[in-house]
């Protein structure tokens, strides 16, 4: 079954702190995985597209990475303004265009 | 560009009362999709559209219907409101099917 997990669900760490979140997949022919930001109240904001094993994508103190059966985002020196929660995505190998989405980090940074 | 847009951004709606939730998109994307999220279950694909004249059905297609008439707009049809269509729904809207998809600000519904 294509399946997308997220770990953790949740993560606080103090400003400055680096960590990673973890996103795998179970997905035959993998056509890309996408990373969201999502604001409370907001829609979720694209961040990143990986498309093969070994690709790495940075914006400003985030960096995803991409391997044959999961995808990392690093977060280094996080400030407060990160907290939001991170979802990623895949999509379906049947080509319709939809995508599976995992549950989401729910990420909190305190000052 | 004003990227996807959403209209209204809150709505609360008596059972069995019907409405239309508006999403616009002024990228000329082929691809749109209608989302609802709720707590505890992520977001779920309701329907979608792979260009003008074209839809198809997601995960949760009951009790919702779409159109898509031109690229532009991918408008949301609830026929008659139930509690259970209480979520915040999202419409996004990509280049081509396999694109990243850009989402809208959200329209939160209240069915009492």
């Amino acid at each position: 079954e294509d399946q997308v997990t997220q770990s953790p669900e949740a993560l606080r760490l103090q400003e400055g702190e680096s960590s990673s979140l973890n996103c795998s997949y179970t997905v035959s022919g993998l056509r890309g995985l996408f990373w969201y930001r999502q604001d409370p109240g907001k829609g979720p904001e694209f961040l990143f597209t990986l498309y093969s094993a070994g690709e790495e994508k940075e914006k400003e103190r985030l960096k995803a990475t991409l391997t044959k059966k999961e995808s990392f985002l690093h977060i280094t020196a996080p400030k407060p303004e990160d907290s939001a929660t991170y979802l990623c995505a895949v999509p379906v190998p049947s080509n319709t265009g939809k995508l599976i989405f995992g549950q989401g980090t729910t990420l909190q940074v305190k000052p | 560009n004003a990227g996807v847009t959403q209209t209204p951004k809150f709505q609360v709606l008596k059972t069995g009362q019907s409405m239309t939730l508006q999403c616009a998109q002024d990228m000329n994307h082929e691809y749109m999709s209608w989302y609802r999220q709720d707590p505890g279950m992520g977001l779920r694909l309701i329907h979608y559209s792979v260009g003008a004249g074209i839809t198809d059905q997601g995960e949760v297609p009951n009790g919702y219907n779409v159109s898509r008439s031109t690229t532009e707009d991918f408008p949301l049809r609830l026929l008659s409101a139930a509690p259970s269509q209480t979520s915040v729904y999202f419409c996004a809207s990509s280049y081509a099917r396999g694109y990243e998809q850009y989402f809208g600000p959200g329209t939160r519904l209240t069915v009492t």
